[in-house]
C-alpha cells in the first residue's frame, strides 16, 4: 500500500458543487500539505497543517478549506467549486530531514 | 519569501547524451534544496537533496547535483541520458527551523529522443 493515499483520484463535478478530496498517510508525519498543480506553474501549497490543532493558509488558499481529523488524515475541502479551480491536486507529508513524500494525486475538473 | 526559478520549460536531448537543468533560488539563509521528478500520471519522488556540506550531491538514478552559492543556483546533471529520464523535473527550496515550507519551481518538463 501506499505511504500518502489520497481519494478520489479523478473526479467531474459541476460549478457550486462542494467536493471533498481526502488524504490519509502511514508515515507517521505530523506535518502534512495540500499542494495544487497547473501545467507551467509547478506546484502551489494550498495549506498546510503541523498538527491536528496547527493549521495554516499557504499561497493560494482562498477557495479552499481543511480539515484535520487526526495525524494521519487531512482533506480538503472546496466550498462551491469554480472551473478555475481545475488541477491536479495532491497531498503530502514531510520527515524530519525535509523529504516530502506524495500521493499519487487527484485530478479535479470543475464544469 | 524564497522563491525557484526553472528557466528551461522544455529540454529535448538524446538518449545517451549529457542533461543538465537549471535551477536559481532565492533566499536570505542558507537554503535546503531538493530535486524532485515526476512521471506522467505519478507523484513526485525526490532526487536528492542538499542540506549543509559537500557542495556536489549525489541521488538517484545516476544524478547529480551541484550547489553553488555565489550564484543561487543547485543545477542538476546526468552523464548519459536514459529513455526512462523522460519526466518533469522540480527543483525546490525549503525552510526549516520549526516550520517546515518547501516552494517549487515551475518544472522542466524532459523529453528523450533515440
Amino acid at each position: 500500500d501506499a505511504d500518502v493515499t489520497q481519494t478520489p483520484r479523478n473526479r467531474i463535478t459541476k460549478t457550486g458543487k462542494r467536493i471533498m478530496l481526502e488524504c490519509s498517510q502511514t508515515k507517521g508525519h505530523d506535518r502534512m500539505y495540500w499542494y495544487r498543480q497547473d501545467p507551467g506553474l509547478g506546484l502551489r501549497l494550498i495549506y498546510y497543517s503541523f498538527d491536528v490543532k496547527d493549521i495554516n493558509k499557504g499561497e493560494i488558499s482562498d477557495g479552499y478549506s481543511v480539515s484535520r481529523q487526526a495525524q494521519a488524515k487531512f482533506s480538503l475541502s472546496l466550498e462551491s467549486a469554480i472551473p478555475n479551480q481545475t488541477a491536479l491536486y495532491f497531498c503530502a507529508t514531510i520527515s524530519l530531514s525535509g523529504e516530502l513524500f506524495f500521493g499519487e494525486g487527484s485530478r479535479l475538473t470543475v464544469l | 519569501a524564497q522563491s525557484v526559478t526553472q528557466p528551461d520549460i522544455h529540454i529535448t536531448v538524446s538518449e545517451g547524451a549529457s542533461l543538465e537543468l537549471r535551477c536559481n533560488y532565492s533566499y536570505g539563509a542558507t537554503p535546503y534544496l531538493f530535486w524532485y521528478v515526476q512521471s506522467p500520471g505519478q507523484g513526485l519522488q525526490l532526487l536528492l537533496k542538499y542540506f549543509s556540506g559537500d557542495t556536489l550531491v549525489q541521488g538517484i538514478k545516476g544524478f547529480e547535483a551541484e550547489f553553488k552559492r555565489s550564484q543561487s543556483s543547485f543545477n542538476l546533471r546526468k552523464p548519459s541520458v536514459h529513455w526512462s529520464d523522460a519526466a518533469e523535473y522540480f527543483c525546490a527550496v525549503g525552510v526549516s527551523g520549526g516550520y517546515q515550507k518547501v516552494t517549487f519551481g515551475t518544472g522542466t518538463k524532459l523529453q528523450v529522443i533515440p
